[in-house]
């Protein structure tokens, strides 16, 4: 059974960083794309930054590119996804997603998302 | 960036009936690339239909999709209670991914 859990999130002040991870079990994880996806309170869903199989390409969102910054462990089943200067806007549940592995961008398992709350 | 607008906003409907939801695309999804997922309050979304109109495993052949170019559609037959959720179309054809804003299908 495919199992993505994520973790890291919580409380944070403006321009403050943290760090997410997710968890991979239950599939071949050097063998998939992996996503983070968040979606702010009450809104809809945000594509955030995404990798490739083995880590050597990355690609972001406009409201993150040079402050989040995207990647994996391969030998620790595990996506990370740092976050720094964080801002009010950046307040969202956070997801991980495994990418289906045709070479298209969907998602065909999420995990259970985790809440990054940025705020004074 | 291709900007997803999904119709209605919100959709009242009754067990039974039928659900026709709408997402237009501000300019041609490369290769049908195109998504909808399923999200009911407080679980992480729930892949739906993929390439436009092929169905994710487990997914019962009451939802099909269809469309191509810049019109794509996500029609439930004969709703279930557990079908009342809300609906993300998604295109993955160039990067931004982009998600549509959602419907909102309700109980009527």
């Amino acid at each position: 059974e495919v199992q993505l859990v994520e973790s890291g999130g919580g409380l944070v002040q403006p321009g403050g960083s943290l760090r997410l991870s997710c968890a991979a079990s239950g599939f071949t994880f050097s063998n998939y794309a992996m996503t983070w996806a968040r979606q702010a309170p009450g809104k809809g869903l945000e594509w955030v930054s995404s990798v490739t199989s083995s880590g050597s390409r990355t690609d972001y969102a406009d409201s993150v590119k040079g402050r989040f910054t995207i990647s994996r462990d391969n030998s620790k089943n595990t996506l990370y996804l740092q976050m720094k200067s964080l801002r009010g806007e950046d307040t969202a549940v956070y997801y991980c997603a495994k990418e289906d592995g045709s070479g298209s961008s969907y998602y065909d398992y999420w995990g259970q998302g985790i809440l990054v709350t940025v705020s004074s | 960036e291709i900007v997803l607008t999904q119709s209605p906003g919100t959709l009242s409907l009754s067990p039974g009936e039928r659900a026709t939801l709408s997402c237009r695309a501000s300019q041609s999804v490369t290769s049908t690339f195109l998504a909808w997922y399923q999200q009911k309050p407080g679980q992480a979304p729930r892949l739906l239909i993929y390439g436009a109109s092929s169905r994710a495993t487990g997914i019962p052949d009451r939802f099909s999709g269809s469309g191509s170019g810049t019109d794509f559609t996500l029609t439930i037959t004969r709703l279930e209670p557990e079908d009342f959720a809300v609906y993300y179309c998604q295109q993955y054809g160039s990067s931004p991914y982009t998600f549509g804003q959602g419907t909102k299908l309700e109980i009527k």
